[in-house]
């Protein structure tokens, strides 16, 4: 199946830092979506990016389809933003392959204040 | 829209009990998905199904989880008989299903401690 490898796995940054997240993955993608989940457990929507470019205030993300990878920006840091963020893709394979989300081991991302 | 709706958002149990999960799709979704949520494994997905019929059902750990989605608007997830093992976040989602748009939404989670 799809591999899916996300880089770094831990972060920490002081409040007003910016950073970069990568997601790397073997093969054509469908969906591929990020998410931030936060201290509470909940897994919160942030991007639906199987290519381009979308920006959401502090928050952006890219995704180079043909060279199999995605990038979420966080601009100015916050500690809401501590947390996890899961890259997950889903590949165009047929069968019971179809419709499944491949999530990535996830970057934990700690902001101090 | 009021999201992928899961009860309950805790359950505490002994070894040897049943516990039942359970989960309501965003309206008008038609695929929905199990997924559980450890340290040691990360996510993964348990079962899904579209159109109310399970159509993979490969990531169940063994006999004693079972799924079942008798309409549209609910399913649930057992474990007959639980085991300390089985403690974790159980998290369900769906997305619909609209040509090339396929985005996938999550509820709260089920946390799952057996005793």
């Amino acid at each position: 199946g799809i591999q899916v490898e996300q880089s770094p796995p831990d972060l920490i940054l002081q409040e007003g830092a910016n950073s970069t997240l990568r997601c790397n993955f073997s093969d054509s993608v469908n969906n591929l979506q990020w998410f931030h989940q936060n201290p509470w457990g909940q897994l919160i929507n942030l991007f639906y990016i199987p290519s381009g470019t979308k920006q959401n205030g502090r928050l952006s993300a890219t995704t180079v389809a043909t060279e199999r990878y995605s990038l979420l920006y966080i601009s100015s840091s916050q500690t809401t933003d501590s947390g996890v963020y899961f890259c997950a893709v889903m590949g165009f394979g047929g069968g019971t392959s179809y419709g499944k989300l491949t999530f990535g081991q996830g970057t934990i991302l700690t902001v101090h204040p | 829209d009021a999201g992928v709706i899961q009860s309950p958002r805790h359950e505490v149990t002994e070894m040897g009990q049943e516990v039942t999960l359970r989960c309501k799709p965003i309206s008008g979704h038609n695929s929905l998905f199990w997924y559980r949520q450890t340290m040691m494994r990360g996510l993964e997905l348990l079962i899904y199904f579209n159109n109310n019929v399970p159509i993979d059902d490969s990531g169940m750990p063994e006999d004693r989880f079972s799924a079942k989605m008798p309409n549209a608007s609910f399913s649930t997830l057992k474990i007959q008989p639980s085991e300390p093992r089985d403690s974790a976040v159980y998290f369900c989602a769906s997305n619909g299903d609209r040509g090339s748009y396929n985005e996938q939404f999550f509820g709260p989670g089920t946390r799952l401690t057996v005793l």
